[in-house]
């Protein structure tokens, strides 16, 4: 167990809904990295948040979103789905950022989405 | 940008064979490095790292060196067992910047040990 925790961990829906993923990042973890697994796409960087303010953008969609709350959890909000879009969302955390000497993630056991 | 290449499975192996799984990278900047493994099912778990060059990572009898000068950072173990049956990603880490901390990965090599 890493500590990282995922919900929902399946979701089915149909193409044009929104759906929100939502991760708790380890205790004391203030990074919270957003990945997507597909088939054709392979492990692809999507955005990361640190203590709230967004840190990094990677291969993320205008149809996606993320936020991470004062809490230290966040959520990744997916709205006008396609089909394309089914895959497993991983989240992942790590203490620090750049102050860290090396970058040590810790993933989240993945919400698995499929569109309709 | 940075990328990580690693050779395609899935790779079948009898128990107690030699692994090797081949990892190469391109990074701009110093990078560290990774091996991610995943079970069936499951989410991803840190094999082992390496921060630096020649450092050498190890975990449950799996080892890889981190070699600058061919850009490579290989995965190896002695003696599979049937257990060790999952996909192994190589991933790489560039500290900082406006690329922030995220991990770029391979593409995945599938391992199956049969009994």
């Amino acid at each position: 167990d890493s500590g990282v925790t995922q919900t929902p961990k399946h979701l089915i829906t149909a193409t044009g809904q929104r759906v929100t993923l939502r991760c708790s990042p380890r205790s004391g973890d203030l990074s919270v990295y957003w990945y997507q697994q597909s088939l054709d796409q392979g492990l692809q960087f999507l955005i990361q948040y640190y203590n709230g303010e967004e840190r990094a953008k990677g291969n993320i969609l205008e149809r996606f979103s993320a936020q991470q709350f004062p809490d230290l959890h966040s959520e990744l909000n997916l709205s006008s789905l396609e089909l394309g879009d089914s895959a497993l969302y991983f989240c992942a955390s790590s203490p620090r950022t750049s102050a860290s000497s090396y970058n040590e993630q810790f993933f989240g056991p993945g919400t698995r989405l499929t569109v309709l | 940008g940075n990328s990580v290449t690693q050779m395609e499975g899935p790779v079948t192996l009898s128990e107690e064979a030699f692994l090797t799984i081949n990892c190469t990278y391109t990074a701009t900047g110093y990078p560290s490095l990774f091996w991610y493994v995943q079970y069936p099912g499951e989410g991803l778990q840190l094999l082992l790292k390496a921060t630096k060059a020649d450092d050498k990572g190890s975990n449950k009898g799996f080892e890889a060196t981190y070699r600058k000068e061919t850009t490579s950072f290989h995965l190896e173990k002695g003696s599979v067992q049937v257990s060790d049956s999952a996909v192994y990603f190589c991933a790489l880490s560039v500290q900082g910047g406006a690329a922030g901390n995220k991990l770029t990965f391979g593409g995945g090599t599938r391992v199956l040990v049969k009994p």
